[in-house]
């Protein structure tokens, strides 16, 4: 069965500093992959995800992440943090000619940024 | 219209009553969703409708009803809740149910059940 594995479920930077948020995935074959964040009290916004094209990928608000299948990783960074991105990041997989609605959210890793 | 939305966004409700809660999208997605979210925890799914018709059901009891009237709207009725059934619920909106669509979700209706 699939799954992610989020390494530490709290990180905190300091403002400017980088961000880099570590999932790693376990599935028979690679995966379609998700970075969401959540605000407090609000829904889930998708950051970028990996769906078998470029490995490098680019998402909203400066994030990144880089599939590497050597490393069943898919580790979510920002060279520079800023305030407003104080969230809980959820790294999720779904896999390829799975069925429907099977989004699987690893534990999720709350991020703190420090002035 | 990029937007799921939801409401109420807050519900306190009785364990001897029936409430209802809303989710609507016109992003004309054909995959709609149900998560649960408890404090400090990932979502859960709970239902998966596609094309309107409820494709998955995660073991949920049938103290939760889903219903989707049409391809907009989805609902989540509500009877004889337990305490436990408090917390978070998200909806959430795809193109379609293949493996490769990122959702969209709304903000969640926070129910506390008393």
């Amino acid at each position: 069965a699939q799954s992610v594995t989020q390494l530490g479920s709290h990180v905190s930077v300091s403002e400017g500093a980088l961000v880099l948020l570590r999932c790693n995935y376990s599935s028979s074959v690679p995966p379609y992959l998700f970075w969401y964040v959540q605000y407090p009290n609000q829904g889930l916004q998708l950051l970028l995800k990996y769906t078998s094209a470029a490995t490098l990928v680019k998402g909203i608000n400066g994030f990144e992440a880089e599939f590497k299948k050597s490393e069943t990783s898919f580790h979510l960074t920002k060279p520079s943090a800023h305030m407003s991105d104080a969230a809980e990041y959820f790294c999720a997989v779904s896999e390829k000619g799975g069925s429907q609605g099977n989004l699987i959210f690893g534990k999720g890793t709350k991020l703190s940024v420090k002035p | 219209d990029t937007e799921v939305t939801q409401t109420p966004k807050h519900l306190v409700m009785g364990m001897t009553n029936k409430k209802s809660l809303k989710c609507e999208q016109h992003m004309g997605h054909r995959a709609m969703y149900w998560y649960k979210q408890k404090a400090k925890k990932p979502p859960e799914l709970m239902f998966v409708y596609s094309y309107e018709k409820l494709s998955i059901n995660e073991s949920v009891p049938s103290r939760f009803s889903p219903e989707c009237p049409n391809s907009s709207l989805l609902n989540l009725h509500l009877h004889a809740l337990q305490p436990e059934d408090s917390a978070l619920y998200l909806c959430a909106s795809s193109q379609g149910t293949a493996a490769n669509y990122g959702y969209t979700f709304g903000s969640g209706t926070r129910l506390t059940v008393v």
